[in-house]
């Protein structure tokens, strides 16, 4: 498997547009998340997704902030209207729960997102 | 909510010595630590994880401990190379919900 697959890695916009950040989880992964890394407020869950269902948002910032799953292969986090304080890396992540407790997560590459 | 302090935050050791990193977490409930190494332009990889039914876990030149008791848990790297040089982030579970909360990071260089 190629792992957990992220686009765009890098991602330029200005300020008041939209932006959309896609991944694609490993296959067979019933979790998705979506965490933000900044310096200042290191690696933050924004949402969690189980079976394509999400579970918790309660870290998703404020009502700009919107993640969709529409199948198991394939997720969204949108931010619009897009504000320079959104600049940050953003990951998603997948696991396999199995119904074993918490298991380890896979991390893509990451979004670097710049809202000039 | 879980709250897990991390330090020290930046770590310099000669190669060949050890290298420590110390976690605290507040929710009893926890029983899920892992450790996760990030290398520069790169999403985090788990290293080693320990639950809470043991106190102890190794794999080759790193250890992870636990002590459920006091909330704190430790990872420890012998024998340090230079391609240890990374941040590295401890974490703690909910409780069950299949979701962590990760430390601060600790910025760790090895010095050849």
């Amino acid at each position: 498997d190629a792992g957990v697959i992220q686009s765009p890695r890098h991602e330029v916009t200005e300020m008041g547009q939209e932006v959309t950040l896609r991944c694609k989880p490993i296959s067979g992964h019933d979790y998705l998340f979506w965490y933000r890394q900044t310096m200042m407020r290191g690696l933050e869950l924004l949402i969690y997704f189980n079976n394509n269902v999400p579970i918790d948002d309660s870290g998703m910032p404020e009502d700009r902030f919107s993640a969709k799953m529409p199948n198991a292969s394939f997720s969204t986090l949108k931010i619009q209207p897009s504000e320079p304080r959104d600049s940050a890396v953003y990951f998603c992540a997948s696991s396999f729960g199995g119904g074993v407790g918490v298991t380890e997560a896979f991390f893509g590459q990451g979004t670097r997102l710049t809202v000039v | 909510g879980e709250n897990v302090e991390q330090h020290p935050s930046t770590l310099s050791v000669q190669e060949g010595d050890s290298a420590v990193i110390k976690c605290t977490y507040s929710d009893s409930a926890s029983n899920y630590f892992p450790w996760y190494k990030q290398e520069l332009g790169k999403g985090p990889q788990l290293i080693i994880d320990i639950r809470s039914n043991v106190g102890e876990k190794k794999d080759q030149r790193i250890a992870v401990t636990l002590n459920k008791t006091a909330k704190h848990f430790s990872l420890h790297i012998t024998e340090t190379q230079p391609e240890d040089s990374a941040v590295y982030f401890c974490a703690a579970d909910y409780g069950g919900y299949q979701k962590v909360t990760f430390g601060t990071g600790t910025k760790l260089q090895v010095i050849p």
